[in-house]
């Protein structure tokens, strides 16, 4: 099957700073990949959608000046958290569409 | 996002038993369902999809039953094992068809030994 991987797997930072997470389709071409985020014990929630070659479409809710997306080629797109806070400690997981979705490991982060 | 931030329901069931794991979904409109399996800390793993136009389908071990009248999915995992303790999500694909997918609120099975 189609295999999808992120990177890191888990971080730790600083209130304040800015964390980059990458999201790769490992041996497929994706134009679309979505990025989630999920709170303890609750269930994922879209963020945005992320296209190849154009800006990303954001969920009701979600800032898309904090949560900057960048889908640069076919087989990588970036959420970067800019100036993160303790409330954005989550686990973000991203899926690259091949037919159908297939998701990531997922990314734990913990902001201090 | 739109999916419901409610905490998860836990199914106990004794290992050997039949599991029914049961999901509402909110858009009547939605053409294609899919269920999720996540293990603790991992990403979601794809289980077993239905289109709109059907109403079961079988996989092994596995069987989705849909009932658009209630807006209504459900899973039935044969023959429980240890190894198929998780969380499980249903999730919609709601128009227009975008591969957006708005996930379920999900429901922790324990399997008991």
């Amino acid at each position: 099957g189609a295999v999808v991987s992120q990177h890191p797997s888990r971080v730790i930072c600083k209130s304040g700073t800015s964390v980059k997470i990458e999201c790769r389709s490992l041996d497929f071409q994706a134009t679309t990949m979505f990025w989630y985020r999920q709170f303890p014990k609750q269930s994922l929630m879209l963020m945005a959608t992320s296209n190849e070659g154009s800006k990303a479409t954001y969920e009701q809710g979600v800032e898309k000046d904090k949560f900057l997306i960048n889908h640069a080629s076919l087989t990588l797109s970036t959420l970067t958290v800019t100036s993160a806070h303790p409330e954005d400690s989550s686990f973000y997981i991203c899926s690259a569409v091949y037919n159908e979705q297939f998701f990531g490991p997922g990314t734990r982060l913990t902001v201090l | 996002g739109e999916s419901v931030g409610l905490h998860l329901p836990t199914l106990s069931v004794q290992e050997g038993d039949n599991s029914i794991i049961n999901c509402a979904y909110s858009n009547s409109a939605s053409d294609y369902f899919i269920w999720y399996k996540q293990e603790s800390g991992k990403g979601p793993q794809f289980i077993i999809d239905i289109r709109s136009n059907m109403d079961k389908r079988q996989g092994q071990r596995v069987t989705v039953l849909l009932n658009k009248t209630v807006k209504h999915l459900s899973l039935q995992i044969a023959a429980t094992q240890p190894g198929d303790s998780a969380v499980y999500f249903c999730a919609e694909r709601p128009p227009p068809n975008t591969g957006k997918l708005i996930f379920g609120q999900g429901t922790t099975l324990q399997v008991k030994p």
